[in-house]
């Protein structure tokens, strides 16, 4: 069971919009840590998609965003590609913890 | 542009120590502000905070994994090292290594990774 909680999987037809939420609680993204999110090809390593809540890391197309508010996170997709198709995490500070956390994982289906 | 790369056996068998070395290249690994950290991911899982190092050699480390795990640092060699020890089919994952940014907490860039399979 992981810390952060991300639905197992998402899908949207290309073009469209799709959101993946990252809840936490008061011990990580409620406690104001940062949230990070990752994209994941298939065979390949983690990639920072967004950092910082919100920012892009240069490369990265404008449309991928994040947002974070309470004790959750959103990352959207807005103009589906087919490249888009891969698994996407969230990651955070846990105090309680004292270290780095992963949400579990989705797994984004462009249609 | 910053590199790293991950070295060490594929394969451990159980109850042993499994041994992994990142190169960092094409920057410092002394540089401030990082720390460098080491993330596993089992076959068709998730992804899993293992435990980061300072170039100072200061550590922290995952709590579930803390008393098995060994983080260290070889500025000389621009070089860090993860070792497990005794291991189980559990320990079974493509470990990476990438830079850990503080006090954000982002990793980036990561190493391609290696698979590493505990079995005698």
């Amino acid at each position: 069971q992981s810390v952060l909680t991300q639905p197992p999987s998402v899908s949207g037809a290309p073009g469209q919009r799709v959101t993946i939420s990252c809840t936490g609680s008061s011990s990580n993204i409620g406690a104001g840590y940062d949230v990070h999110w990752y994209q994941q090809l298939p065979g390949t390593a983690p990639k920072l998609l967004i950092y910082g809540n919100s920012n892009r890391p240069s490369g990265v197309p404008d449309r991928f965003s994040g947002s974070k508010s309470g004790t959750s996170a959103s990352l959207a997709i807005s103009g589906l590609q087919a490249e888009d198709e891969a698994d996407y995490y969230c990651q955070s500070y846990d105090s309680s913890l004292s270290g780095s956390v992963f949400g579990g994982g989705t797994k984004l289906t462009v249609l | 542009q910053l590199q790293l790369q991950e070295s060490g056996p594929g394969l451990v068998k159980p109850s042993e120590t499994l041994s992994l070395t990142c190169t960092v290249s094409g920057g410092s690994i002394s540089s401030s502000s990082y720390y460098w950290g080491w993330i596993r991911q089992p076959p068709g899982k998730g992804l899993e905070w293992i435990g980061s190092i300072y170039y100072s050699g200061s550590t922290y480390y995952n709590p579930s994994l803390k008393s098995r795990v060994t983080i260290s640092v070889d500025t000389s060699k621009n070089q860090f090292s993860l070792k497990l020890s005794s291991v189980t089919a559990a320990d079974t994952a493509v470990y990476y290594c990438a830079r850990h940014s503080l006090p954000t907490h982002w990793f980036d860039p990561w190493g391609q990774g290696t698979l590493v399979t505990v079995s005698s």
